[in-house]
């Protein structure tokens, strides 16, 4: 689904450099999400946004922070990568059903390396 | 509090034998219940929600609130359903939505 793209798509960076991960969307959904996935552990919330006002932490934000340039664009940051944010991050839209948050669409992913 | 669990990180069945991925849910209320499925080198989408009451590609997840559950089940496993499943949460209100930790589910030739 095109709707949703992150870039790079691969990233490969030492420690301590600060790294942009690039989120747009055009589903037109107010609600965006950073997920990150690791091997055993699933997917994980860093942060979401529901609107551009509206930016709140998820279960694992620490070492990461968002920018909510617009509806469309949400991007995720890493002060000072460290080895263990070595990850896919994902990056996903939804709308509202009801007062529920429904059905989420993901972008394709960005693999990021930290050496 | 772990909202949705799923015991199995891995689960592996033939191909033609019935799969049956595990989903519970600790939640009081209504929630609404989801199975999202990435494939190899695929993003994660949608595969069915429960209030949508349909199979999609042989699947089909039945909600029981008495036992808190969302499995998903299909009768005869394809090798093209080997995959990632992630069983997912909705709450009432909207920041209240919690993913399982997956089951990674491996169709054998």
């Amino acid at each position: 689904d095109a709707d949703v793209t992150q870039t790079p798509r691969n990233r490969i960076t030492k420690t301590g450099k600060r790294i942009m991960l690039e989120c747009s969307q055009t589903k037109g959904h107010d609600r965006m999400y950073w997920y990150r996935q690791d091997q055993g552990l699933g997917l994980r919330l860093i942060y979401y946004s529901f609107d551009v006002k509206d930016i709140n932490k998820g279960e694992i934000s620490d070492g990461y922070s968002v920018s909510r340039q617009a509806q469309a664009k949400f991007s995720l940051s890493l002060e000072s990568a460290i080895p263990n944010q070595t990850a896919l991050y994902f990056c996903a839209t939804s709308d509202l059903w009801g007062t529920r948050t429904d059905t989420q669409y993901f972008g394709p992913g960005t693999r990021l390396t930290v050496l | 509090a772990q909202r949705v669990t799923q015991p199995e990180k891995l689960l592996s069945v033939f191909k033609g034998a019935p799969v049956e991925l595990k989903c519970n849910y600790s939640y009081s209320g209504s929630p609404e219940l989801f199975w999202y499925v990435q494939y190899s080198r695929q993003r994660l989408q949608l595969l069915l929600r429960h209030i949508s009451r349909e199979s999609i590609k042989g699947f089909t997840a039945d909600l029981n609130k008495g036992e808190t559950s969302f499995h998903l089940k299909k009768p005869f496993a394809q090798e093209e359903d080997s995959a990632m499943y992630y069983c997912a949460l909705s709450g009432r209100t909207g920041n209240q939505f919690y993913f399982g930790t997956g089951t990674s589910l491996t169709v054998i030739p």
